[in-house]
């Protein structure tokens, strides 16, 4: 069975540190991947998708990157955090399933910049 | 799992006609949202109605919420060929580690031109 394992579960950084949030899928080949940020209160906002190793997109500009350097492995960086980073990030992996494609959420990461 | 059932599973409708999908969910929440997916790419986000409220428009969006029949509907109107896709309903219930969003399977909506 596929499973999705994102980490670390809670992070507090000082505006302007580093952040490398990492997320891996197992029991999959050729995922889609995607990283969501959830503002409390608030919907899901998709930060990236990746359809293969290397490829990204991005979907809003903003002050984080990512990466993916394996096929199950989606990383979400940045090298300045700034106080709206804050939030809850959600990785999601993907499968079609006839002509729906259905999302399968981690358990999520909640960021706190101070 | 999921909570949210999306009926229809599919809907097929000619451009300029209207869409309506309905959504129905069984536990407390603050909030309902509806996403729509294109094939390949992310969800994004379309509308939010909080728990207090019946009714919200964005666009040519109308979304109501029944909370004493848990039960929301998303209403396109005047739809175009580019409306084609997935669309998802996910409750926001309140739990001690935080919000958490529970999506149901979805309506694939096909505007014909």
């Amino acid at each position: 069975s596929q499973t999705i394992h994102q980490w670390p579960a809670t992070l507090v950084q000082p505006v302007g540190s580093p952040l490398s949030l990492e997320c891996t899928v197992e029991g999959t080949s050729n995922p889609n991947l995607y990283w969501y940020r959830q503002a409390a209160g608030r919907g899901l906002q998709l930060l990236f998708y990746s359809v293969g190793i290397g490829q990204i997109s991005s979907e809003v500009p903003q002050n984080l990157s990512a990466s993916r350097p394996q096929d199950r492995q989606f990383i979400l960086s940045s090298k300045k955090l700034l106080l709206s980073d804050s939030g809850f990030y959600l990785c999601a992996w993907s499968v079609m399933a006839g002509f729906k494609e259905t999302q399968y959420f981690g358990p999520g990461t909640r960021l706190l910049v101070l | 799992s999921q909570q949210g059932e999306e009926d229809p599973q599919a809907l097929s409708i000619q451009e300029g006609e209207n869409a309506t999908m309905n959504c129905s969910y069984k536990t407390s929440i603050n909030n309902l949202q509806w996403y729509r997916q294109n094939s390949g790419r992310g969800l994004v986000h379309l509308i939010l109605i909080r728990s207090n409220e019946r009714e919200k428009h964005s666009g040519r969006l109308r979304v109501t919420l029944d909370t004493s029949k848990k039960s929301s509907s998303l209403l396109i109107t005047a739809s175009r060929a580019a409306d084609t896709a997935s669309y998802f309903c996910a409750t926001d219930a309140q739990e001690t580690s935080g919000s958490r969003l529970t999506f149901g399977e979805g309506t694939q909506l096909t505007v014909n031109p």
